[in-house]
């Protein structure tokens, strides 16, 4: 157990809707990441928060979004879902600075199948 | 610029063999190489990572290679044992941003 939760485990909505998927990460550590795994794309990394701050951003759809709460925890919010958006998305959280290229450790995701 | 090519695709390695995974990057920004192993149902979990001022770092039966003017990393498991079976995972990383490979299937036969 990698001390880092995400609910729900599943979640299945239709196309159009908008979902929100929750994660909170180890104690004590502050850089929450977020991703994107599917079969075509791969693992892709969506955006970092840091302490409640935008830190770094990567292949992160405009229909995607994502805050950080000042207890830490963190949303993903993705919005007009289309089938293409049926994934794993996985959280993963670090203690160590702001950085991405540092220790991260991921909790076991949420699946969702957009139908 | 972005990649990070991973191969194989799949590999099936006898009990008590040597698993050898390969992957390449383009970026010279990026500055730490991870590799993460993921069970079916599971998230990926870190299991070794390096950066680029050494050559080589071991960790109990696994062990990266890096190759810095190459551009190029390995993940070497030795002794293979079943357990071992999993998707791995290579990455490359920067200060900003991280890439990861398609991953490898391991099968590692009883």
């Amino acid at each position: 157990d990698s001390g880092v939760t995400q609910t729900p485990k599943h979640l299945i909505t239709a196309t159009g809707q908008r979902v929100t998927l929750r994660c909170s990460p180890r104690s004590g550590d502050l850089s929450v990441y977020w991703y994107q795994q599917s079969l075509d794309q791969g693992l892709q990394f969506l955006i970092q928060y840091y302490n409640g701050e935008e830190r770094a951003k990567g292949n992160i759809l405009e229909r995607f979004s994502a805050q950080q709460f000042p207890d830490l925890h963190s949303e993903l919010n993705l919005s007009s879902l289309e089938l293409g958006d049926s994934a794993l998305y996985f959280c993963a959280s670090s203690s160590r600075g702001g950085a991405v290229n540092t220790e991260a450790f991921f909790g076991q995701g949420t699946r969702l199948t957009v139908v | 610029q972005q990649q990070v090519k991973q191969s194989p695709q799949s590999l099936i390695v006898q009990k008590g063999g040597i698993s050898i995974i390969n992957c390449a990057y383009e970026n010279t920004a990026f500055d730490y190489f991870p590799w993460y192993q993921q069970f079916p149902g599971k998230g990926p979990a870190l299991l070794i990572a390096i950066r680029p001022d050494v050559s080589e770092k071991k960790e109990g039966r696994f062990t990266i290679s890096f190759n810095k003017s190459a551009k190029q990393f390995s993940l070497h498991i030795m002794d293979s044992q079943p357990g071992d079976s999993a998707t791995y995972f290579c990455a490359a990383s920067s200060n900003d941003k991280i890439i990861f490979g398609k991953g490898t299937r391991l099968h590692i036969l009883p």
